[in-house]
C-alpha cells in the first residue's frame, strides 16, 4: 500500500491567493484527518470526516479555511484568501475500525509570503 | 478541553542509555494514546498505541506504559542508539475516530 498521499509537498504562495491541499488516504480507510503544525502551537487537530461526512469541523480556525470529501479516495483543504501566519506543515492522516491507529502522510509545507 | 504535556521538552544523553519520556493528559476519559516519531521535515511514525484497556504495549527496544486513571504514560527506550535522535510526540484520542489531541514533543539527541 503506498500509504496516505499528500501534494503538494511544498507550496509557496503570496498573501490573498488561494491554496489548496490535497489528500488521498489509504484504501478501505473511511476516517480521514486534517492537523496543522507550527513551532508556537504544535499539531492540531482542524477537522475529520468519518465515511466522507465532515463529523467535527471546530479546530477550523476561520472561515477562510474549507475542506472537502467529495469520495472516499479524496480530500481537499482549502484556504482562500491566505495569510502569512497560516504557514505551517498540514497533514493529513487516515483510519479504519477498531482501534483507529492513523496513519499520516508526509505533509504538504505550506508558505504563504 | 483535553491538554497534553510531554516532559522533558528536550533531552540529550550518551548512546547506550535508558530513557524515559513522560506525557500526562488532563482528561482521564480517552480511547487510546499514541505515541509517535517524527524526524526532521519528515511526517509522523507511529511507534505505539495502547487501547484505554491495556497497560502498556511493547515493540522491540520501546515500552509504553498508561496509567490512564493518573492520566500518564511514559515511553521507555532501551539502550538508546544515535538513530532514535528524533522528536517523540504523545497524543491521545477521546473517542473511536475523533482525532488526537497531541503534545509539543520531546526533541531527543541521542550522542555517539
Amino acid at each position: 500500500d503506498a500509504g496516505v498521499i499528500q501534494s503538494p509537498r511544498h507550496e509557496v504562495t503570496e498573501m490573498g491567493q488561494e491554496v489548496t491541499l490535497r489528500c488521498k488516504p489509504i484504501s478501505g480507510h473511511n476516517s480521514l484527518f486534517w492537523y496543522r503544525q507550527t513551532m508556537m502551537r504544535g499539531l492540531e487537530l482542524l477537522i475529520y470526516f468519518n465515511n466522507n461526512v465532515p463529523i467535527d469541523d471546530s479546530g477550523m480556525p476561520e472561515d477562510r479555511f474549507s475542506a472537502k470529501m467529495p469520495n472516499a479516495s479524496f480530500s481537499t483543504l482549502k484556504i482562500q484568501p491566505s495569510e502569512p501566519r497560516d504557514s505551517a506543515v498540514y497533514f493529513c492522516a487516515s483510519s479504519v475500525g477498531t482501534p483507529h491507529l492513523e496513519f499520516f502522510g508526509p505533509g504538504t509545507r505550506l508558505t504563504v509570503l | 478541553k483535553q491538554e497534553v504535556t510531554q516532559i522533558p521538552a528536550a533531552l540529550s544523553v550518551p548512546e547506550g542509555e535508558n530513557l524515559v519520556l513522560n506525557c500526562s493528559f488532563t482528561d482521564s476519559a480517552i480511547y487510546n494514546l499514541q505515541w509517535f516519531r517524527q524526524d526532521p521535515g519528515k511526517g509522523l511514525t507511529s511507534l505505539l498505541l495502547i487501547q484505554s484497556s491495556q497497560r502498556e504495549q511493547t515493540s522491540g527496544r520501546l515500552n509504553a506504559s498508561l496509567d490512564k486513571s493518573s492520566g500518564r504514560s511514559t515511553l521507555y527506550i532501551a539502550a538508546s542508539q544515535p538513530g532514535d535522535s528524533a522528536t517523540y510526540l504523545c497524543a491521545v484520542s477521546g473517542g473511536g475516530a475523533d482525532g488526537l489531541t497531541f503534545g509539543k514533543g520531546t526533541h531527543l539527541i541521542i550522542q555517539p
